[in-house]
């Protein structure tokens, strides 16, 4: 089992639309989670984190986590052509511990004008 | 800051020639990582330092890869000697220490694309 799984895509929404991304993972005692955006052929930025139970909102992106049942989920409301990218979940099993950060294999987001 | 900045942004080389990556943190950063992009296994964390010593390089594939960090600033990654299976991107990324169940942000590096014939 990978340590952290996503639907790979392509996923395909219209403009103005919400797009829901999902990611579980498989350490019951991961405490950190991220999700970074990563356009064609360039390197991810850091788009959203999240630590706690519940739901965390920046602008038009929502991050859900509910470690009971150990996912994560990303969602982008308003759409637009500019978030057509790859999304990649990210998981920090312990933050005390040196870093290391398992990723995603990424979900690819078309958004169509 | 000029973000982390990584060289040669491409590279083609022939099968069995040494690769030679190279990386510059952003300045204070005290984590520096090595991460290898492909298709097939998605983005790989290779080895990783904290204060120029390497601290987990269990994910260095095999012993024709080696990476050092002889000074703060500098980071290098070789594959020697080099194979078609090696093609990837490598990113090259720094942070600042982790913190108690805050994590913190990893900055990326634009890559190198590696490209072996």
């Amino acid at each position: 089992q990978k340590e952290v799984e996503q639907n790979s895509g392509p996923l395909s929404v219209p403009e103005g639309a919400i797009a829901s991304l999902n990611c579980t993972y498989s350490d019951r005692g991961s405490q950190s989670f991220f999700w970074y955006r990563q356009y064609s052929g360039k390197s991810p930025e850091l788009i959203m984190s999240i630590y706690s139970n519940g739901d965390k909102e920046d602008g038009r992106f929502t991050a859900q986590l509910n470690k009971a049942s150990q996912y994560v989920s990303l969602l982008i409301r308003d759409s637009q052509p500019s978030d057509s990218a790859t999304y990649l979940c990210a998981v920090k099993a312990n933050p005390r511990n040196d870093y290391k950060l398992s990723f995603g294999a990424g979900t690819t987001v078309t958004v169509r004008a | 800051d000029a973000g982390v900045i990584q060289s040669p942004r491409h590279e083609v080389t022939e099968m069995g020639q040494e690769v030679t990556l190279r990386c510059k943190p952003i300045s204070g950063h005290d984590y520096l990582f090595w991460y290898r992009q492909t298709m097939m296994r998605g983005l790989e964390l290779l080895i990783y330092f904290n204060n120029n010593v390497p601290i987990d390089d269990s994910g260095m594939p095999e012993d024709r890869f080696s990476a050092k960090m002889p000074n703060a600033s500098f980071s290098t990654l070789k594959i020697q000697p080099s194979e078609p299976r090696d093609s990837a991107v490598y990113f090259c990324a720094s942070s600042f220490p982790p913190q108690s169940y805050s994590g913190n942000t990893i900055y990326f590096g634009e890559g190198s694309w590696l490209t072996v014939v």
